[in-house]
C-alpha cells in the first residue's frame, strides 16, 4: 500500500525558512516523479514543485522559484521541500503527491507564515 | 497556464438521485502521446484529496462504480449515478497533460 507522510510544518515568521519532509513507502520511490501541492481556502489547490523520476529534474511554480528547493533522498525514501524567504502568502496546507498523475497524496502539513 | 473552470461551484444533491458537474479547460488536454490526462479528485471534510478518475474515464481501485467520468478535448464531466451520504465534499478536476504544470479547477462543493 502506498503511504505518504508529510511533516515539518509549523508557524514561522516572514522571511524565515522551513523544511518539509514526505516519507514514502509502498512503491519504488526512486522511479516515480514526486510533487508538492498546496491548498488554501482562498486559492484552492496550487501546484508548487515537482521532481522527475530517475533523472531528478526539478520544476517550480513561478510563485516559489528561487525561494523553494525540492529534493529527494533515495536512501531514506523521503522527499523534501526546503522553503526560504517565506511570505505570508505561502501560508497553506502542503501535500506531497506521487507520480505524474498524482495517484496518491499524503495527509498534508500546515505551514503558517505570520509575524 | 491552462485554466480549469468547474461548474457549478456548489451543488445541492438528494440522496439516491444522480449528480453531475462540469470541468472545462482553456486548452485541449490531448497529450502528444494520444492520452488525455484529466483527473477527478474527491476531498471529504478534513481529509486530503483522493483521486477517483484518471485519464478522463478510468476509475481508481476501490472507487464505487456509481462514479463515472467522460468528455474529451476541453470539456469533461463527472457523474454520480446515485448520491450517497459519504459523497459529500469537494470535487476537483486536474489536468496533468502539461506536467509538471498541473492546474486544478476551483472545486465543486457537493452537499445534501
Amino acid at each position: 500500500e502506498v503511504q505518504l507522510l508529510e511533516s515539518g510544518g509549523g508557524l514561522i515568521q516572514p522571511g524565515g525558512s522551513l523544511r518539509l519532509s514526505c516519507a514514502a513507502s509502498g512503491f519504488s520511490f526512486s522511479t516515480y516523479a514526486m510533487s508538492w501541492v498546496r491548498q488554501t481556502p482562498g486559492k484552492g489547490l496550487e501546484w508548487v514543485s515537482s521532481i522527475s523520476g530517475r533523472d531528478n529534474i526539478t520544476y517550480y511554480a513561478d510563485s516559489v522559484k528561487g525561494r523553494f528547493t525540492i529534493s529527494r533522498d533515495i536512501s531514506k525514501n523521503t522527499l523534501y521541500l526546503q522553503m526560504s524567504s517565506l511570505r505570508v502568502e505561502d501560508t497553506a496546507l502542503y501535500y506531497c503527491a506521487k507520480g505524474r498523475t498524482s495517484d496518491s497524496w499524503g495527509q498534508g502539513t500546515l505551514v503558517t507564515v505570520s509575524s | 497556464d491552462v485554466v480549469m473552470t468547474q461548474s457549478p461551484l456548489s451543488l445541492p444533491v438528494t440522496l439516491g438521485q444522480p449528480a453531475s458537474f462540469s470541468c472545462r479547460s482553456s486548452q485541449s488536454l490531448v497529450h502528444s502521446d494520444g492520452n488525455t490526462y484529466l483527473s477527478w479528485f474527491q476531498q471529504r471534510p478534513g481529509q486530503s484529496p483522493r483521486r477517483l478518475i484518471y485519464k478522463v474515464s478510468n476509475r481508481d481501485s476501490g472507487v464505487p462504480d456509481r462514479f463515472s467520468g467522460s468528455g474529451s478535448g476541453t470539456d469533461f464531466t463527472l457523474k454520480i449515478s446515485r448520491v450517497e451520504a459519504e459523497d459529500v465534499g469537494l470535487y476537483y478536476c486536474m489536468q496533468g497533460t502539461y506536467w509538471p504544470l498541473w492546474t486544478f479547477g476551483q472545486g465543486t462543493k457537493v452537499e445534501i
